[in-house]
């Protein structure tokens, strides 16, 4: 199984572009890469989703390089409101085997 | 819509007591997804659906069994609890069909299960 790997925490402000990396050494030829967020007390939410190269949505940018052993969340001009747990998702669409990261802690601040 | 819906929100258990978690989703997905979460461990797949009639085993199993009777309910059973199953617990569902632009998971609001 893929094991994944993220920062625990980041720290950015307003304004700022945030760039979240997970690592993925073990990752499957069939295996996609999905960013979830996710605020207190509530399920993740779907952020982004690619299999390599870029891929680019009206909220984030996700970054795949050629090995595809890591990933590169984007989050142009955060807000407060982007302070969440982000969650890196590795696995294939179709089967079980679906690892998340143990997320990653992003705090914006005015 | 409702999406993805988790019956309880909240329990508590005592050890070896059974219980049995009820998700529902409203838009025809043929895979569904229990997940649990605890802190730093992120969330790890217990069991998963492909199509009503069918479960498959996850990350993390042991101690839990699921049905899948009906396309759109995905039944989560404790049958003998334990402290150690103390965590939140998350049922999505998703469709992903060749084609798509993307594959994502829906996620309900989650279970939050004591076990004393």
């Amino acid at each position: 199984l893929a094991k994944t790997t993220q920062p625990i925490s980041m720290d950015s402000y307003e304004g700022q572009e945030v760039n979240i990396t997970c690592s993925h050494n073990n990752i499957a030829t069939n295996d996609y890469i999905t960013w979830y967020q996710q605020f207190p007390s509530q399920g993740p939410r779907f952020i982004i989703q690619g299999y390599k190269t870029k891929v680019t949505n009206e909220v984030a940018s996700l970054f795949i390089p050629a090995d595809r052993k890591s990933s590169t969340l984007s989050l142009p001009r955060v807000s407060l409101s982007d302070t969440a747990v982000y969650y890196c998702l590795v696995g294939d669409p179709w089967g079980g085997k679906l690892i998340f990261g143990q997320g990653t802690e992003l705090s914006v601040k005015p | 819509n409702a999406g993805v819906t988790q019956t309880p929100k909240f329990r508590v258990l005592k050890t070896g007591q059974s219980m049995t978690l009820l998700c529902a989703q409203d838009m025809n997905h043929e895979y569904m997804y229990w997940y649990r979460q605890d802190p730093g461990m992120g969330l790890r797949l217990i069991h998963y659906s492909v199509g009503e009639g069918t479960t498959a085993k996850g990350e993390v199993p042991d101690g839990y069994n699921v049905s899948r009777l009906k396309k759109q309910n995905f039944l989560l059973g404790l049958e003998s609890a334990a402290p150690s199953q103390t965590s939140v617990y998350f049922c999505a569902s998703s469709y992903p069909k060749a084609g798509q632009s993307s594959y994502e998971q829906y996620f309900g609001p989650g279970t939050r299960l004591t076990v004393t």
